[in-house]
């Protein structure tokens, strides 16, 4: 079966343009994260989607940050007026239920000029 | 709150031979998961290996093996007679027990960058 697909791979904005990631979790899965990965972070939870339930969205960095998932599948996260120091790749990820093994995406690699 | 802290920044051995790469872990929850993945150059994380906290029994998988031990919060991977394929970053990770209601994302670790020379 297809695992998490991530799109677009690469990411390439200019400071100040709003951009959005897209997450196409593992069938069946209902629990959705988001991760960032960057070079003086290391990895850091964003958001996480649980079937209907409101999300938790402790660990978006700021009000610049917001994502979705409809129909409890595909999530888009959207970053609005880009900085540089959002630059980072974004990691998806799914588990069959809430606590079980994620399984991640190969990421969305975002640069911002 | 959580947190794992790996130690080893890198790590470079020569092929064929054992290499540990250490994890230790901090949580305030009896129960809770346990994790390793391994990030090759392609940059996509590869789940490994899963642990309840109950469940202290050493694991072994082909030339992977795991320590788990509570009495000193860790949980160590040892790679036998290393391959330059082994070559990747590995990071160890915990979660908290999914039925508390809190969040349930993975904390990482640092990673440790595994060099296998030829």
């Amino acid at each position: 079966g297809a695992g998490v697909s991530q799109s677009p791979s690469n990411k390439v904005t200019e400071k100040g343009k709003d951009v959005e990631l897209r997450c196409d979790p593992i069938s069946g899965h209902t629990a959705l994260y988001w991760y960032r990965q960057s070079l003086g972070q290391g990895l850091e939870f964003l958001i996480y989607f649980q079937g209907n339930s409101a999300p938790d969205k402790s660990g978006l960095p700021s009000d610049r940050f917001s994502a979705e998932r409809t129909g409890g599948s595909v999530s888009t996260l959207t970053i609005q007026r880009t900085q540089q120091e959002d630059s980072a790749v974004y990691l998806c990820a799914s588990s069959s239920l809430a606590g079980e093994t994620q399984y991640f995406g190969p990421g969305t690699r975002l640069l911002v000029l | 709150a959580q947190k794992v802290t790996q130690a080893q920044t890198e790590i470079s051995v020569v092929e064929k031979e054992d290499v540990t790469l250490d994890c230790v872990y901090e949580t305030r929850d009896t129960t809770y998961y346990l994790f390793w993945y391994k990030q090759p150059p392609s940059g996509e994380l590869v789940f490994l290996i899963r642990r309840n906290s109950f469940d202290e029994q050493n694991e072994i998988s082909g030339r992977y093996s795991w320590n788990f031990q509570k009495s000193t919060s860790s949980f160590n991977f040892t790679i036998t007679a290393s391959q330059v394929v082994d070559s990747a970053v590995y990071f160890c990770a915990l979660s908290e027990d999914f039925s508390s209601g809190s969040a349930r994302q993975l904390t990482f670790g640092s990673g440790t960058q595994l060099t296998v020379l030829p």
